[in-house]
């Protein structure tokens, strides 16, 4: 099945500070989701990349996918107390079963 | 937010003591899943659906079983609770098998003493 591997597994900004968040496929991916879990809450599915070179934004945020769709990066800009939170990848691997990453904390500092 | 449900919100209970987590969907999804979710080992999936009385194994499938004889409802039980299966449970449901995000219920914080 899929490996899926996040980097960094924690992660402190200032708040204001821009950051970027990895998600490496140990096989080349169909598609990959990109979600956001509060603390005690459930995922929030943020965005779906599924081409090669894809990229993708909604509001302060950025993902790519690359071309050789293995390894994807989520980008904030100007990062902001209601960015705090677990960013996951999970792979679209065109099967049924939906392994994550680890997943990246990530806590931001006024 | 998808029609998704999870009963109950917290549960504590003892070892040895059977457990039935629910997920009750509203949007007549195909698919739907149970994860668990711990400290140092993010989401593990640990059973799925494919379809009313379809289902197949996850991850970490040990311990737990599942049910599911309505589109709606996916049934999870932990036949005899143990410590080990004091988690976070989510219930995702997925409209088509692929080009479709999961979506979470809210979870289910379950303590096993």
């Amino acid at each position: 099945s899929q490996e899926l591997e996040q980097s960094p597994q924690s992660l402190i900004v200032q708040e204001g500070k821009n950051l970027t968040i990895n998600c490496t496929s140990s096989k080349t991916l169909y598609g990959l989701y990109w979600y956001k879990q509060k603390y005690g809450e459930g995922l929030i599915f943020l965005m779906m990349l599924q081409k090669g070179g894809e990229e993708k934004s909604h509001e302060k945020i950025t993902a790519k996918l690359d071309e050789k769709k293995q390894q994807s990066s989520l980008h904030i800009t100007a990062s902001q107390p209601s960015h705090a939170g677990i960013y996951l990848c999970g792979p679209d691997e065109g099967a049924q079963k939906l392994v994550f990453g680890q997943g990246t904390r990530l806590t931001i500092n006024p | 937010d998808a029609g998704i449900t999870q009963s109950p919100r917290h549960k504590v209970t003892e070892t040895g003591t059977p457990v039935t987590l629910r997920c009750h969907q509203t949007e007549n999804h195909r698919y739907m899943y149970w994860y668990r979710q711990d400290p140092g080992h993010g989401l593990r999936l640990i059973h799925y659906s494919y379809g009313v009385k379809d289902t197949d194994k996850g991850e970490v499938s040990d311990g737990y079983s599942v049910s599911r004889s309505k589109t709606e409802d996916f049934l999870l039980t932990l036949e005899s609770a143990t410590s080990s299966q004091t988690s976070v449970y989510f219930c995702a449901i997925r409209d088509r098998g692929v080009n479709s995000p999961l979506h979470f219920g809210n979870g289910t914080r379950l303590t096993v003493t």
